[in-house]
């Protein structure tokens, strides 16, 4: 069954610390794995999109991780700021299809 | 390109009334994806839609559930008759042809906030 797990279900760090939050997933086949910003009341933003091969992407103080063999994922926040409270959802690619994790809700507080 | 374009942002409507909600792709993009997000349950696929034909509806919850692509600028998410149990925020996706090998990006609407009483 084509699964996406994340954890932890939320979080509260304080502005200026990092945070790192994960996926692990069961998609096959494969296609790519992204991360998606949500903000409350409003859609997914795309963060990263990641394909097989590749093992890590960044934007801005977003980076995220890929393990293609352990099937893993992880979005890094670095410096966080109080614009970061959010949802962070990971999605996974299979066949023209989008499998979405459940999210984890991160709180950033001053 | 304004993207994603979903209409109405919040819907308020009695049980067993009929509630359809609207949907206008990015121009361009053939894929079309209709999504229901609660705290329970996250985002979950309703149905998706390709070149106005709908490929895969095994996520529609019930027959009271449908949906349609007349071209390829529309789509609407009709639930009649509406249950309390629909209340949830209705995502509409799109994205251009993707494959097993790509990794187009599929960009969502702001979201339909459904209130079921």
């Amino acid at each position: 069954k084509n699964q996406v797990e994340q954890s932890p279900q939320s979080l509260i760090i304080l502005e200026g610390k990092n945070c790192t939050l994960q996926c692990n997933y069961t998609v096959s086949p494969f296609s790519n794995l992204r991360w998606y910003k949500q903000d409350t009341g409003r859609g997914p933003v795309s963060l990263t999109i990641m394909t097989f091969s590749e093992n890590t992407k960044s934007n801005g103080r977003y980076t995220a991780t890929l393990d293609a063999d352990t099937k893993q994922s992880s979005l890094h926040i670095t410096a966080s700021q109080l614009s970061d409270s959010a949802s962070y959802i990971c999605v996974v690619g299979g066949y023209n299809k989008l499998i979405f994790g459940a999210g984890t809700r991160l709180a950033v507080h001053p | 390109d304004a993207g994603v374009i979903q209409s109405p942002r919040h819907e308020v409507t009695e049980m067993g009334q009929e509630v359809t909600l609207r949907c206008k792709p990015i121009s361009g993009h053939d894929y079309l994806f209709w999504y229901r997000q609660t705290m329970m349950r996250g985002l979950e696929l309703l149905i998706y839609f390709n070149n106005n034909v709908p490929i895969d509806d095994s996520g529609m919850p019930e027959d009271r559930f449908s949906a349609k692509m007349p071209n390829a600028s529309f789509s609407t998410l009709k639930i009649q008759p509406s249950e309390p149990r629909d209340s949830a925020v209705y995502f509409c996706a799109s994205t251009p042809p993707w494959g097993a090998k790509d990794n187009t990006e599929a960009f969502f609407g702001q979201g339909t906030r459904l209130t079921v009483v």
